[in-house]
């Protein structure tokens, strides 16, 4: 499986401000995604990241608010934009190479936000 | 509606017992399907996969598929107070390359 980091690993940031995470890959990569998971519950996949293109986003989500780039194969961020409390969450990249089985996905260590 | 359906538990059980997780989905299209282990304040784990109807084992993990009946299963033979853990079970609703999780299960293996 691949090598997944993101920076930063927690961060706790005031209300309206904007919070950067990235997540980096150790090979290139054909899928990646990001997840929240808030407290207490499951993951809910916020967008796919395109290269080149871009990211597509699930119901309840929007550019606006979660922007995503993804410049290369190996190379994501997402912007957490005008932060509030209910945005405290982890948030997760995830990474799908292709080699092992359909569709399998393997997670990167996660970013715990805290929005005061 | 698109889901996948877990017991929250906790499902409690002792050392060196078989744990038994389940998993149901809503669609008959869905070809994969996965169970990750998580640890409290941890990223998801991949554990197994699986792609076809029966049973898939890789050490003390086995993976039960039933299409028809939209269920899928984990069964982790001798467990350990190592496994405590959070299951979720993720499939790839109407056969897309999306995963869609589960609530997961709270497993607890006690001395």
């Amino acid at each position: 499986s691949a090598v997944i980091s993101q920076k930063p690993s927690r961060d706790i940031c005031q209300r309206g401000t904007s919070l950067t995470i990235q997540c980096q890959v150790d090979s290139q990569v054909t899928m990646m995604f990001w997840y929240r998971q808030q407290p207490g519950q499951s993951l809910t996949l916020i967008a796919t990241a395109n290269q080149g293109s871009e990211a597509t986003y699930e119901s309840g989500f929007v550019i606006d608010k979660f922007p995503i780039s993804r410049p290369n194969l190996t190379f994501s961020t997402l912007t957490v934009s005008n932060m509030s409390p209910e945005d405290s969450s982890i948030y997760l990249c995830s990474v799908e190479t292709g080699l092992a089985g359909a569709d399998t996905q393997y997670f990167g260590p996660g970013t715990r936000l805290t929005v005061l | 509606q698109k889901e996948v359906e877990q017991n929250s538990g906790p499902l409690s059980v002792p050392e060196g017992a078989i744990a038994s997780l389940n998993c149901t989905y809503s669609d008959r299209v869905s070809q994969s399907f996965f169970w990750y282990r998580q640890y409290s304040g941890k990223s998801p784990e991949l554990i197994m996969s699986i792609y076809s109807n029966g049973d898939k084992e890789d050490g003390r993990f086995t993976a039960q598929l039933n299409k028809a009946s939209q269920y899928v299963s984990l069964l982790i033979r001798d467990s350990q107070p190592s496994d405590s853990a959070t299951y979720l079970c993720a499939v790839n609703l109407e056969g897309g390359n999306k995963l869609t999780f589960g609530t997961g299960t709270q497993l607890k293996v006690e001395l």
